[in-house]
This record gives C-alpha cells, structure tokens and sequence, in this order.
C-alpha cells in the first residue's frame, strides 16, 4: 500500500508557483522521498528525489521537513503543460535494485490561464 | 538520449486470447518493471526483473507471466485474457547509473 497522502486536486494560475503537499508520517530511514508526474496517460515522468535535505532540479524543487513526515513539491513558475497528476512516492533508493515504486492517488493539479 | 521502448503501443484482442507485450530498457539499465493502469486508476505494479531473475512480485494474475531475456529487454505475457485485463502497460527500467526509474510511453491493451 502507499505509505503517502496527497490533496486530490489543486489549482494553480500559469506564472504562479505550485506547491504540492505530501504526507509521508510513516517514512523509514532508509527510505527517499519520490516525485512523478503522468501527463494525460503518458508514462509517468520522474520529476524529483531527495532523503533529507532540500533538492533543487531544472524542473523543481523539493523541501522535506526536518522530521520527513512531510514534504512539498514546488513548481516555480507554473506552465499549462505542467497540468498533470503528480505522485508523491517513499521508497528505499531504486539503484539497489531491490524495491520498486508504489503509486498512490496522487494530486490533480490543473494550471489555468 | 535514449528511452524505455515499448511494443505494441496499441493492442486489441478478442477475450480468451493471449497477448504479449515487449519492453526495451535504456541501455546499461539492468532492472524492469511492470505496471498495469486501469481506467481512471492509479498504476499498480505487477512485477520486477534484475539482472534476469525475478526481483519482486505485486498483483500480477496467475494468466500473466514475464521474463527478462539476456539482452535486458523483457516481455509480459498475457493468456485467456479478460475484458478486465483493458488497461495502460507500463513499462520502467533502472540501472546502476541512478537512482530514478524511466517509464516507457505504455502500451494500451483493449480486450474486447
């Protein structure tokens, strides 16, 4: 079962930073905090990780709290093409080969003009 | 640089029949998985591969089997299928590289 809780859906106007929250209060020691996002029923498309400290990418930034019971995923300047459901994901770290991703539901976020 | 490929990318079958789907990871990625989506579901997976040997195992029926060839690449068999069995396949692989999986563009499984 998914160990993370998502809203269901937000809103965001295009421009404006998005910023997704997630909900991990279970999370192991051992285990990272994920960020995918499906556009449309594509494949879904990494978009960050990170174990405790705050990461940065071309495509996001993620804040994990001090504890890591809770993260946000931030957009810093919302597109139209960044309207997709986003999926917050705990797992140990893929490259050992020995864990996969489970999805949960996710949040819808939709940007608007 | 180069993708998960996936094949067919679209797929219709007749209930009852078998279909099977390929996977063609990034190249030097030596684990798989597989995930199956639902309409209007979340993905849920179905079944990995490392290095040839089955890693792990989800909800994957007993019709379903799959296997990694030597090359890496990996099919999903699909047998007596049921309408149920209409979904999006995905398709992921993972290397010593990093720590992300890559998702293939999926193949959509219609039984009709």
């Amino acid at each position: 079962d998914a160990k993370t809780t998502q809203p269901p859906s937000m809103d965001c106007a295009e421009g404006r930073a998005a910023n997704l929250p997630c909900n991990h209060s279970t999370i192991s020691g051992n285990e990272y905090v994920y960020w995918y996002r499906q556009i449309h029923s594509q494949g879904p498309q990494y978009i960050i990780h990170g174990l405790k400290n705050n990461e940065t990418n071309e495509m996001a930034s993620l804040i994990i709290t001090e504890d890591r019971k809770s993260s946000t995923l931030i957009l810093p300047h919302a597109t139209l093409r960044d309207t997709a459901v986003y999926y917050c994901i705990v797992s140990p770290l893929l490259a050992y080969n020995t864990d996969k991703l489970i999805f949960g539901t996710g949040t819808r976020l939709q940007v608007f003009p | 640089a180069a993708g998960v490929i996936q094949s067919p990318r679209h797929l219709i079958k007749e209930k009852r029949e078998t279909a099977t789907l390929k996977c063609y990871p990034i190249p030097r990625h030596d684990t798989v998985y597989w995930y199956q989506q639902g309409p209007g579901q979340d993905p849920q997976f179905l079944i990995s591969f490392y290095e040839k040997m089955q890693s792990d195992k989800g909800s994957i029926p007993d019709r379903f089997s799959a296997q990694q060839f030597s090359d890496y690449h990996s099919e999903l068999n699909m047998s007596s299928l049921e309408l149920g069995d209409s979904a999006l396949y995905f398709c992921a692989s993972s290397g010593p590289g990093g720590p992300e999986a890559f998702f293939g563009q999926g193949t959509r499984l219609t039984v009709v």
